[in-house]
């Protein structure tokens, strides 16, 4: 079946560092994948998305780029910041109309932590 | 606006007993999630609602689960004779379709002891 694998955590960083948190998938058909963000004590938030192959999600300085031929969506920010330390979860949906219904299948999540 | 909302946020309870969770999905939406987070699994998807359709049961683990939802709005997750592995934090998604952006309300923790 579909599946979803981070690079393992928890991931330390000091302020203003580059962060890069690796997610490779498997999946038939063409997915579409997800980085989802859980701030402490908080639900989950969508933080981007890219629904095809080349495709780069963007928000809030971070970007991850959708690559097919290496079945990959690495999440990757220029300069982190304390208020960024949160659960990063890197997810994929079908959206081809099949029996997946959109249902989103996780990886294990990375936590981040940021200090000043 | 409201987003979605679940209750309660923490449930304590005795192993055998049975529980009952809510979802009260965003206004509109008419695809509903839930999804289980626990230590051992990560984040595992258990049922799905869209509209009046059947319901996807597919990732419900065992019988004891089951899932309804009322009006195509508020979901109820029973869990009968609850067991120590079901503790976990169970969580619910809404989205205006079933292939738009999920958004998820803050959990039910259940503490089975």
């Amino acid at each position: 079946g579909d599946s979803v694998t981070q690079m393992e955590g928890p991931v330390t960083l000091s302020e203003e560092a580059f962060l890069t948190i690796n997610c490779t998938y498997t999946a038939t058909g063409y997915p579409s994948l997800f980085w989802y963000v859980q701030y402490p004590g908080e639900g989950l938030q969508l933080l981007l998305k890219a629904t095809k192959a080349d495709d780069k999600g963007s928000n809030k300085g971070f970007e991850a780029t959708y690559r097919k031929e290496t079945t990959s969506f690495h999440l990757e920010k220029g300069s982190v910041q304390v208020s960024d330390s949160a659960v990063y979860f890197c997810a994929l949906s079908k959206q081809d109309g099949g029996t997946s219904y959109g249902k989103l299948t996780f990886g294990q999540g990375t936590i981040l932590t940021v200090h000043p | 606006g409201a987003g979605v909302s679940q209750s309660p946020s923490n449930k304590v309870t005795e192993k055998g007993k049975d529980v009952e969770l809510r979802c009260d999905p965003i206004s509109g939406h008419t695809a509903l999630y839930w999804y289980r987070q626990s230590l051992g699994q990560g984040l595992e998807f258990l049922i799905y609602f869209q509209g009046n359709s059947a319901p996807d049961k597919s990732g419900l683990p065992s019988d004891r689960f089951s899932a309804e939802r009322t009006g195509g709005s508020v979901s109820t997750l029973t869990i009968q004779r609850t067991q120590q592995e079901d503790s976990a934090v169970y969580l619910c998604a809404s989205s205006l379709g079933v292939f738009q952006p999920q958004h998820f309300g803050d959990g039910t923790r259940l503490s089975i002891l």
